[in-house]
């Protein structure tokens, strides 16, 4: 059971680059999320996806695109890089929404860490 | 807008210490979630709490609700505790964070 995978862990890219960072889970949750993590600011949710095939914006959407063709994976997309999108990105899935008492703890992937030149 | 503060940013504690971090949040935030960033930066749950108290070893999370703030208790301290402690507010479709307060837990 590998929980949450992110891929790549590294990447290192060139203004105007694009790339995709996948998020894989296993645990058959519904609902996946994307955030990135800055130096003195709490993690910033980017998109949010609560089921197959469907997808929303979050705190800071700008500059990035997602999908969600499979319950189990949620690609985040940079189609033309900026140094400001410079950080950590995180993926986390949960089994139901943040308010929901039961089952709502969101397990996080290990994280990927972006520089943008 | 959900909004989440938390306090200390920074905290250093000789092993054994008791620990305490607290965490004020805002109307529309119906649950705290506090989570663990370890140093290799892997983030954790550690609870979830909409009344009362939880328990799990050394851990005791707390909230009240009227004064909307939660803390986050550690008995007995040992260096393996130095970590980024994180609260985040649960609203409806996402959590809202705080800044994070790293402990630093001294032999």
């Amino acid at each position: 059971n590998a929980g949450v995978t992110q891929t790549p862990k590294f990447r290192v890219l060139k203004t105007g680059q694009s790339m995709t960072l996948l998020c894989a889970q296993d645990m058959n949750h519904e609902y996946m999320y994307w955030y990135r993590q800055d130096p003195g600011m709490g993690l910033r949710l980017i998109h949010y996806s609560v089921g197959e095939g469907t997808t929303a914006k979050g705190e800071v959407p700008d500059g990035y695109n997602v999908s969600r063709l499979k319950k189990q994976n949620f690609l985040l997309g940079l189609e033309s890089a900026a140094p400001s999108q410079t950080s950590v990105y995180f993926c986390a899935s949960s089994y139901s929404l943040p308010q929901v008492l039961a089952k709502n703890i969101q397990y996080f992937g290990a994280g990927t860490r972006l520089s943008v030149l | 807008k959900n909004e989440v503060e938390q306090s200390p940013q920074n905290l250093t504690a000789q092993e054994g210490e008791f620990i305490t971090i607290n965490c004020s949040y805002s109307v529309g935030i119906s649950a705290l979630h506090w989570l663990q960033q370890h140093p290799g930066g892997g983030i954790v749950s550690l609870f979830m709490l909409s009344s009362g108290k939880k328990k799990h070893g050394r851990l005791i999370a707390t909230i009240n609700i009227q004064e909307k703030h939660s803390s986050l208790h550690i008995t007995a301290s040992h260096p393996r505790d130095s970590a980024v402690y994180i609260c985040a507010g649960a609203g409806s479709y996402q959590l809202t964070f705080g800044k994070g307060t790293k402990l630093s837990v001294i032999p």
